[in-house]
């Protein structure tokens, strides 16, 4: 069974622009949540997708929005990017929502904004 | 506001010697807490959990303990191995919801 894809692994984008990353669960998994990882903060959590629906939010601003399509797949956007978004950014999907007890991350996005 | 903590950013052990990585929260509501190991360049993996109704679990060479009274729990692993030398993670959630991490601790076991 092959794991949580996240693409693209490596991404490297200026100051005031826009990124879009994607996130493929595992085979019938219908959660999907994103998390930020810097240093600085550890990982925190972006949102909880289920079922299209966003079901929670982290405390993160308005720039970080995310989307979850019929088939599970993820994407999550950053708008207007800033030094301090650079982080790896890790999408976890689990067969339904709130089952953080069954829940498998992939290896990440690595975004660096200059 | 940091909930759970885990107050040393790197521990060193030798081979075959016991580790124990120690985390700290602050929110009482949790009541589920889990490890997570992370190797570089790979997302983490779940490697134990604990309910708050327990105060022990054990898995292996992995057991984790709860106090729930001094809001601490405490992952050791015996004995510990070089494939072990990881960033473990802790995390809080509050009825099997979203999960609140602590910033980490790496381990590094020496041969």
């Amino acid at each position: 069974k092959a794991g949580v894809t996240q693409t693209p692994r490596y991404l490297i984008k200026t100051r005031g622009q826009q990124v879009t990353l994607s996130c493929s669960p595992i085979s019938g998994h219908r959660s999907v949540s994103w998390y930020q990882q810097t240093p600085g903060q550890g990982l925190q959590f972006l949102f909880e997708y289920f079922s299209e629906t966003q079901r929670n939010k982290g405390n993160f601003p308005g720039r970080f929005s995310g989307r979850q399509f019929s088939n599970s797949r993820s994407e999550m956007n950053v708008s207007t990017l800033e030094l301090g978004d650079s982080a790896l950014y890790l999408c976890a999907s689990s067969l339904d929502w709130g089952r953080v007890e069954k829940l498998f991350f992939g290896s990440g996005t690595q975004l660096s904004v200059l | 506001d940091q909930q759970v903590k885990q107050n040393s950013p790197s521990l060193s052990v030798q081979e075959g010697r016991i580790s124990i990585l120690n985390c700290d929260y602050t929110n009482s509501m949790f009541d589920y807490f889990l490890w997570y190991k992370k190797y570089p360049a790979e997302g983490p993996t779940f490697l134990i959990s604990i309910s708050s109704i327990k105060d022990k679990n054990e898995d292996g060479r992995f057991t984790v303990f709860l106090n729930k009274s001094a809001k601490h729990l405490s992952l050791h692993i015996v004995p510990s191995q070089p494939g072990d030398s990881a960033v473990y993670f802790c995390a809080a959630s509050k009825g099997y919801s979203t999960l609140t991490f602590g910033k980490g601790t790496m381990l590094l076991v020496s041969p």
